[in-house]
């Protein structure tokens, strides 16, 4: 069974730093990873994804996230904080074979200072 | 196109009692994907409907059931509510069968037991 877990449940960065949430997980076969965002009373909204295709995944409003198997991490980073990023940042997992089922992370919040 | 939706947004029940929440997909999506989401257990799966049919269930009591219609929509019905049940519900659609697709979630039902 595959697994996901986020290095730190709260974070907090300087407007204008460089923003790093941490994932990693684990799985028997290749798996496929996402990022997800949830801001206050919303659903997700996916970031990006990984799906074999290139290790170094580029994703929307700036961020990206590079897949590395011997480290089995997923990693997202932003280099440059905006108040807009505050949110909770989720990553999650699926395998081939297993539908449409999502294994999530427990979750970030990101706390931008101004 | 317009994005998915779920109804209602917001749902305060009693003990035992029984809900039914539902789900409108994005349209063209055949895969409607439901999530529990709580503070302390954070989101986990439900189960998913492909074609109406239950392709995947997540470790849950018999209480959750749901079904999916002809035109993709799908219900999810809890019934014997506990207080424990009282979470988000986060409903998603995916247009293809693959595992790397993307899921497009719904802004979720708040559902409170007392």
């Amino acid at each position: 069974a595959q697994s996901v877990t986020q290095l730190g449940s709260h974070v907090s960065v300087s407007e204008g730093a460089l923003v790093l949430l941490r994932c990693n997980y684990s799985s028997s076969v290749p798996p496929y990873l996402f990022w997800y965002v949830q801001y206050p009373n919303q659903g997700l909204q996916l970031l990006l994804k990984y799906t074999s295709a290139a290790t170094l995944v580029k994703g929307i409003n700036g961020f990206e996230a590079e897949f590395k198997k011997s480290e089995t991490s997923f990693h997202l980073t932003k280099p440059s904080a905006h108040m807009s990023d505050a949110a909770e940042y989720f990553c999650a997992v699926s395998v081939s074979g297993s539908a449409r089922q999502l294994t999530f992370g427990s979750g970030t919040q990101l706390t931008v200072l101004p | 196109k317009a994005g998915v939706t779920q109804t209602p947004r917001y749902l305060i029940k009693t003990r035992g009692q029984q809900v039914t929440l539902s789900c409108s997909p994005i349209s063209g999506h055949r895969s409607v994907s439901w999530y529990q989401q709580t503070p302390g257990q954070g989101l986990q799966f439900l189960f998913e409907y492909f074609s109406e049919t239950q392709r995947n269930k997540g470790n849950f009591p018999g209480r959750f059931s749901g079904r999916q219609f002809s035109n993709s929509r799908s219900e999810m019905n809890v019934s014997t509510l506990e207080l424990g049940d009282s979470a988000l519900y986060l409903c998603a659609s995916t247009e293809g069968q693959g595992s790397y697709n993307e899921q497009f979630f719904g802004p979720g039902t708040r559902l409170t037991v007392l």
